[in-house]
């Protein structure tokens, strides 16, 4: 299964936008795998926030975007709030396999 | 609602067994395969694998072979994560998540986790 690689941590200042990527190894993100977003805070259930890509679940702000480019995915959350500080984890679903994969999961600091 | 009640904390000695369940309310529970995610103290988060609800074929990613069993009872809805032969490494919160490849939003119902702490 491919391996997901984020950024440890990244980090903004609120109304700004940042961007987080996740890098799939020798996986293209096409029609084949399903990428999805999650937010996880302290001691809290992940909470999904972007599947398939770019899709956004109903009651999830429109701060919140995806996007991908050949191998990679990218999480884009714009005007930047204090209650977006949180664990970020990507994760990759292969239709073919029916294999997923996480990524190592990304803190986002609003400074 | 839609939702995943998963069973309540556990502390176990190591060498032991656990037996963790995950019930589904909501929705036609044979419709939608159920996953297992581990997230040990202050690590991310591990995909362990799936159990097929329709036929109860489960399928284990790399590294959760051998000790750990997915099971499910349809009469109640429920699927369940065995593990045996606990570790201290196992301590971790285990999660129940349904099918990441269907449904309304693929991925976007877990279930509130399951604390499994293994001690002697």
């Amino acid at each position: 299964q491919s391996a997901l690689t984020q950024p440890a941590s990244v980090s903004g200042s609120p109304g700004q936008s940042i961007t987080i990527s996740c890098t799939a190894a020798n996986t293209t993100i096409d029609y084949s795998v399903s990428v999805s977003w999650y937010q996880q805070h302290p001691g809290k259930v992940p909470k999904l926030i972007i599947y398939d890509v770019r899709s956004r679940p109903s009651g999830v702000s429109h701060r919140f975007s995806g996007s991908n480019s050949d191998n990679t995915a990218s999480l884009t959350i714009s005007g930047l709030q204090a209650e977006d500080e949180a664990l970020y984890y990507c994760s990759l679903y292969s239709h073919s396999t029916t294999l997923v994969v996480f990524g190592g999961g990304t803190k986002l600091t609003v400074v | 609602q839609v939702q995943l009640v998963q069973s309540g904390s556990e502390l176990k000695k190591p060498g032991a067994s656990v037996k963790a369940s995950c019930k589904a309310y909501g929705y036609n529970f044979t419709k939608y395969a159920v996953n297992w995610v581990r997230q040990a103290p202050g690590q991310g988060l591990e995909w362990m694998g799936w159990i097929n609800t329709k036929t109860g074929n489960p399928t284990y990613a790399q590294g959760f072979t051998g000790r750990f069993v997915f099971s499910l009872d349809t009469s109640v809805s429920t699927t369940y994560l065995q593990i045996n032969g606990l570790q201290a490494e196992d301590t971790a919160i285990y999660y129940c998540a349904r099918d990441f490849s269907d449904g309304e939003y693929p991925g976007g119902v877990w279930g509130q986790g399951t604390q499994v702490t293994v001690s002697a």
